[in-house]
């Protein structure tokens, strides 16, 4: 079975370019969730949505992020303009929601580094 | 603010010791709560919890839970080269947030 797809696996842009970084969850499963990995701060959620729906983007860092879910097997996070101190992992990942498990299941991560 | 806080933050012990890795929480309609294990890639999972005081055990590791005091262990005995990662913790809300803390470096020395 098909994990969690990210893409890019990697990036490396420049400050003010804009970025995108792709998603597909696993098939059937209705929670989506963007995190980022830092040294210094650990997994921040960013933003999760639930069948296809935002539903919490309070950790968002400010208006330079933004993410999208247009359908149940896509979504996206774009930066604009980034800056270096986005450069981090970007995890995305998804559940089944009210499932026996609870498990989430992680994607393998986008590294971007801004110059 | 739903947190999760993880100690000790880095371990370094040489093979054979056992480990005792912290997670305290406080969340809004707790559900649940999770550990991971992550070495270069992605986090992969390793026990949930949802009742206090039942260990769950998968070889080594083992993991208990403590609804009244908000808290969770995750202990590995005999420890090995290829135990080293950071682990991290998680805990699941009525809105199935799930919040993880900053994690636990663990390094075990041949």
């Amino acid at each position: 079975d098909a994990g969690v797809i990210q893409s890019p696996r990697h990036e490396v842009t420049e400050m003010g370019q804009e970025v995108t970084l792709r998603c597909k969850p696993i098939s059937g499963h209705n929670s989506l969730f963007w995190y980022r990995q830092t040294m210094m701060r650990g997994l921040e959620l960013l933003i999760y949505f639930n069948n296809n729906v935002p539903i919490d983007d309070s950790g968002m860092p400010e208006d330079r992020f933004s993410a999208k879910m247009p359908n149940a097997s896509f979504s996206t996070l774009k930066i604009q303009p980034s800056e270096p101190r986005d450069s981090a992992v970007y995890f995305c990942a998804s559940s089944l929601q009210g499932s026996f498990t609870g498990e989430l299941f992680f994607g393998e991560g986008s590294r971007l580094t801004v110059l | 603010e739903d947190k999760v806080v993880q100690s000790p933050l880095s371990l370094v012990v040489h093979e054979g010791d056992t480990v005792t890795l912290n997670c305290s929480y406080e969340v809004t309609n707790f559900r649940s709560l999770l550990w991971y294990k992550q070495e270069k890639k992605a986090p992969t999972f390793l026990f949930m919890l949802t009742s206090s005081g039942i260990e769950k055990k998968s070889g080594r590791l083992s993991s208990i839970l403590d609804k009244k005091e908000l808290f969770s262990i995750l202990n590995i005995t005999a420890t090995q080269t290829g135990d080293s990662a950071i682990y991290l913790c998680a805990s699941t809300s009525g809105t199935y947030k799930y919040i993880f803390g900053t994690g636990t470096r663990l390094k075990v020395l041949a």
